[in-house]
Parts: C-alpha cells; structure tokens; sequence
C-alpha cells in the first residue's frame, strides 16, 4: 500500500532560521516518483522537486535542499535562512498508478510559520 | 511548462444547487484527468479518475450521482457538484499528467455552499 507520513503538523521558526520538514514514504512499487509541493493561502500548488527512485542524489535549489534516502524511505526538505515568504503548508507526495493514470498519494501536510 | 486551467476559482451556491468545475489542460492533450478535493486544514484526497471517452473511475467513499464527472475531449474534464449542501464545501484541484514523473496541477476551486 502507498502511504506518506508528515509527522509535523505544524513548526514555527524565527526568521534565518533552518527548518526541515520530514516526510517518510511507503510503498511496494520498485520505480515511483516523490514530490514536494508549496501551498500558500491562495490554495495554488506550487511544485518544488520531483526525484525518482533511482536517483539518490541530494539536490540543492537557492536555499531549498532535499535529502532522499531510501534505506529509510526519507525524503526531508530543509529551507536555510528561512523567510517570511516560506510560510505556507508544505506536501510530501508519492505517485502511484491509478485505473488509467498516475495519480499523487499526498501526506497530511506541514504549516510551516515564519515569523520576523 | 505545460498548464491547466480551472474554471471558476471560487463559486458561492445556495444549497441545493448544482455547480460545474471545469479543467482544461492548454497546450498538451490529457487522456486521463484526476480530481482531488481538499478540507479546510487537510490535505488532498483523491475523488475520481477522469477518462477521456469512458466512464470516471470513483474513490471508495464518493458518490458518483453526486460528483459527476464527464471527460468529453482530450482537453477538457468536468466535475459537476449535484445538489451540493453545505458539507460539499471544500476546495477542488484537478491534474493532469503525462506520466509518473509529470503531473501538472490546475489552480483550485474553492466551493462555498451556504
């Protein structure tokens, strides 16, 4: 079965602070396809990283970095310096084939808060 | 990138009323559209696998005479809220995608029924 956890409900930071937001992912597919997505007030998806499960490189984007690691099915995304503008919910994702397509199995979400 | 447009953004209903959602992909053709909703403070489910030219594909849990779903073209997929009541309100995406490593996000429908 496809499951994705975000055991982080909610986390408050002080700006410039790092903060990672946790995600750990289960399935039984040998090939699948993780996500991160932003999600600001507007309700907009905003898309941050895809990484497949072949490729365990961690990667860096500005102040974004991710770390896929799948000895323990973890796929953590770490905001450096954070900012104001970083507050919004956080979604870790996992694709998975459903009927006709690929669908996304989405975890519970972090709010991350960002304050001056 | 490619793009998928949702119309309207934001719909306020009278219960007991029907509203339609529509989700067009703008530049690529789209054989199969997904449909999430959203609560307040939650986090997206899946409602319904749109099929170009066959029947949706339901989650254990949805009404299928309630959320109905018509996928006419490559292009287009609607999702029509039949007699919605004030427990319907919610957020509504839809996606499209070409693959397991691609999916393309409309931006939202948010359903107000009072």
């Amino acid at each position: 079965a496809q499951k994705v956890t975000q055991a982080q409900t909610e986390i408050s930071v002080v700006e410039k602070e790092d903060v990672t937001l946790d995600c750990v992912y289960e399935t039984r597919d040998t090939t699948y396809y993780l996500f991160w997505y932003k999600q600001p007030p507007s309700g907009e998806l905003v898309f941050l990283i895809r990484r497949n499960s072949f490729d365990e490189q961690n990667e860096i984007s500005g102040r974004y970095s991710w770390n896929f690691q799948k000895s323990t099915s973890s796929f953590n995304f770490t905001i450096t310096a954070s900012q104001v503008v970083d507050s919004a919910v956080y979604f870790c994702a996992l694709s998975y084939f459903s009927n006709s397509g690929y669908a996304l199995n989405f975890g519970k979400g972090t709010s991350l808060l960002v304050t001056p | 990138g490619a793009v998928v447009s949702q119309h309207p953004s934001r719909v306020i209903c009278k219960s007991g009323t029907s509203v339609k959602i529509e989700c067009r992909s703008l530049d690529f053709q789209a054989t199969t559209m997904f449909w999430y909703r959203q609560f307040p403070k939650q986090s997206l489910m899946l409602m319904a696998t749109s099929n170009e030219g066959s029947k949706a594909t339901y989650e254990q849990g949805v009404e299928k005479d309630k959320f109905l779903i018509n996928h006419a073209s490559l292009t287009l997929s609607t999702l029509t809220v039949t007699s919605a009541h004030p427990e319907d309100s919610s957020f509504y995406i839809c996606s499209a995608g070409t693959g397991a490593d691609t999916q393309y996000f409309g931006p939202g429908t948010r359903l107000t029924v009072l």
